[in-house]
């Protein structure tokens, strides 16, 4: 099993230039997230899918949209690229009430 | 505002010696999860602590809770130079159950000196 798998790894962009992070999970699991983390902080939830055709607002959704296309594979969409864009990205995925299993995250840069 | 604090934020000791992170938190909870970050990766999960148990173990860790003060800490006993990482508390609310929502702290980032 390759868990949870993260595209690209590292990212630079020009300021409004548009991207989409891809994110797919082998764990059948139900629940899958996307969390930002800037330098010495801890993470905060952009968006999250607790179940497939299901998604909701995180903490800091502005600027984002997502799409749960099945249930293996959630997407992060930025539109129009901010320079306070710039951030890792974190995907994780669970069963509800579980633990969270995490990609290796995507290193986004916006010039 | 966060509803995990971890304090302290940042904690140096000598290979060998305990470690012992601690996390507050505001509202209920249905279960308060620990993570493990080393640099420029993934979080790892380490443990899960329900709100109706007050300690857990797993290996050389241990983890307490404590819902009447909002509060659970980390020890890692023993300590080894390859658990130089960052340290995430997370907390599931109450009400959550639904989604596996969780909030994660700020961190704590521990260095283990050889």
């Amino acid at each position: 099993n390759a868990g949870v798998t993260q595209t690209p790894k590292f990212q630079v962009l020009k300021t409004g230039q548009s991207m989409t992070l891809q994110c797919a999970q082998d764990m059948n699991h139900n629940s899958m997230y996307w969390y930002r983390q800037d330098p010495g902080m801890g993470l905060r939830l952009i968006y999250y899918s607790a179940s497939e055709g299901t998604t909701d607002k995180g903490e800091v959704p502005n600027g984002y949209n997502v799409s749960r296309l099945n249930k293996r594979e959630f997407s992060l969409r930025l539109e129009s690229a901010a320079p306070s864009q710039t951030s890792v990205y974190f995907c994780a995925s669970s069963l509800p009430t579980d633990t969270q299993y995490f990609g290796p995250g995507t290193r986004l840069t916006v010039l | 505002s966060q509803q995990g604090e971890e304090d302290p934020q940042a904690l140096s000791i000598q290979e060998g010696e305990n470690a012992t992170m601690n996390c507050s938190y505001k509202t209920s909870i249905n279960n308060l999860q620990w993570y493990r970050q080393n640099s420029g990766r993934g979080l790892v999960h380490l443990i899960l602590i329900r709100s109706n148990e007050r300690e857990k173990h797993s290996g050389r860790l241990r983890v307490t809770l404590d819902t009447s003060k909002k509060s659970s800490s980390l020890l890692i006993t023993a300590s080894r130079a390859a658990d130089t990482a960052s340290y995430f508390c997370a907390t599931a609310l109450r009400g959550s159950s639904n989604t596996g929502k969780l909030i994660f702290g700020q961190g704590t980032t521990l260095q283990v000196k050889p």
